[in-house]
């Protein structure tokens, strides 16, 4: 199985600030054949379901703020919000769809400091 | 609109079964392969199962192979996930998930609480 491994556990920004959380899989996510990395990002608000984020590594979904992007290839990957907003605080996790099982990072909790 | 509402969870006893299912709405959901995926209290998301558009392919998490079997009902856009011998570390609030091509989980329902005790 791979394992992701997502760093820190928990974050806390103040508003207006940058955050960065790491996540790392224990096998390459790229496939060569199509030049894609088979990582996502989700968002997870106190009490909702995830939300899809980033997909490919970088590609954002459709109606999330640029203010999240995702980076990385191979093993390493990185989300990045760019200017805490209220509305941010939630569990992020990375979660790999390489192959099955399908495996998720333990969560990053993301806190306003 | 994307819509997936999970229902039929509840308490049942250890070694008990359980039905779950989730409607789907706002999308070709002939089209689209759709997981399971649940979230034990204050723990993290553990995907268990996945099913092909067409129902050709089904995948399984080892935690709950042999014990749960996913299915759906294009003709209904409904997907069920049968739950037997239930043991009280299956206890989690289980969402079903669509996946565009079988990848990315593009979409999630409310979820549905499943707990095991006596």
């Amino acid at each position: 199985d791979i394992v992701m491994t997502q760093s820190p556990e928990s974050l806390a920004v103040s508003l207006g600030e940058g955050a960065t959380i790491s996540c790392k899989s224990s096998q390459s996510l790229f496939y060569s054949s199509n030049n894609k990395n088979y990582l996502a990002w989700y968002r997870q608000k106190p009490g909702q379901p995830p939300k899809l984020l980033i997909y490919w590594a970088s590609t954002r979904e459709s109606g999330v703020p640029d203010r999240f992007s995702g980076s990385g290839s191979g093993t390493d990957f990185t989300l990045t919000i760019s200017s805490l907003q209220a509305e941010d605080v939630a569990v992020y996790y990375c979660q790999q769809y390489y192959g099955t099982p399908y495996t998720f990072g333990q969560g990053t909790k993301l806190e306003i400091k | 609109e994307v819509h997936l509402v999970e229902s039929g969870g509840g308490l049942v006893q250890p070694g008990g079964s359980l039905r779950l299912s989730c409607a789907a709405s706002g999308f070709t959901f002939s089209t689209y392969d759709m997981n399971w995926v649940r979230q034990a209290p204050g723990k993290g998301l553990e995907w268990i199962s996945y099913i092909s558009f067409s129902s050709s392919a089904k995948y399984y998490a080892d935690s709950v192979k042999g014990r749960f079997t996913i299915s759906r009902d294009n003709a209904k856009n409904s997907l069920f996930l049968q739950m037997s011998s239930l043991r009280a570390e299956d206890t989690a609030l289980y969402y079903c998930a669509s996946a565009w091509s079988g990848y990315y989980f593009n979409s999630w329902g409310q979820g549905t609480q499943v707990t095991v005790s006596s």
